[in-house]
């Protein structure tokens, strides 16, 4: 089955700073991965989404995230963060040649804080 | 199009009492999910239907939940009788055939005291 591993459950980054979330998935044949964001009380909403091609992936509010095979990994970065980036970050998962179905599996997730 | 659409948004009942979650995923969307958050579990995939069929319960935590999808535009979440650590919030989702997103709804924040 496969399962995502977001290493960070927080992380606290000051304004126009860089940051990375780190992802890190199971092995399969083929995935799709997605970031999703939560701002608070709100449901989620995709950030980006790797189904194929290109391994750097660009979504909006200036993220950015790269599928790495290799490592199994899809990290989420970008090169300035605002404070209205505070929020909590999801990675995920679907395999979507998997024959017990195509279900999304969230991470733990990972809170980013920016501090001014 | 409005997006998913969860009701009731708050809900506050007393333990033993039936809670009836409610959804209306995106038109036209063959899949939809429902999930559970809480600080401890953080996001679980609970149950998700096909074509209005439930294809996955594993995730349903016991008897005392059940979902049905009646038709192509209303699903429901019940527990019955409901718990204290039934508190949480619920979030339906849908998707396109080929799930290249699940498209979340606000969620319902569920507090059994």
């Amino acid at each position: 089955a496969q399962s995502v591993t977001q290493l960070d459950s927080q992380v606290p980054v000051f304004e126009e700073a860089p940051v990375e979330l780190r992802c890190n998935y199971s092995s399969s044949v083929s995935v799709y991965l997605f970031w999703y964001v939560q701002y608070p009380n709100q449901g989620l909403q995709l950030l980006l989404k790797y189904l194929s091609g290109s391994t750097l992936v660009k979504g909006i509010n200036g993220f950015e995230a790269e599928f790495n095979k290799s490592q199994t990994s899809f990290h989420l970065r970008k090169p300035s963060v605002h404070i209205s980036d505070t929020a909590e970050y999801f990675c995920a998962v679907s395999d979507p040649h998997s024959s017990s179905a195509s279900k999304i599996i969230f991470g733990s997730g990972t809170r980013l804080s920016i501090r001014p | 199009d409005a997006g998913v659409i969860q009701s009731p948004r708050h809900e506050v009942t007393e333990m033993g009492q039936e809670v009836t979650l409610r959804c209306k995923p995106i038109s036209g969307h063959d899949y939809l999910f429902w999930y559970r958050q809480t600080m401890m579990r953080g996001l679980e995939l609970l149950i998700y239907f096909n074509n209005n069929v439930p294809i996955d319960d594993s995730g349903m935590p016991e008897d005392r939940f059940s979902a049905k999808m009646p038709n192509a535009s209303f699903s429901t979440l019940k527990i019955q009788p409901s718990e204290p650590r039934d508190s949480a919030v619920y979030f339906c989702a849908s998707s396109p055939i080929r799930i290249t997103e699940a498209f979340f709804g606000q969620g319902t924040r569920l507090t059994v005291v």
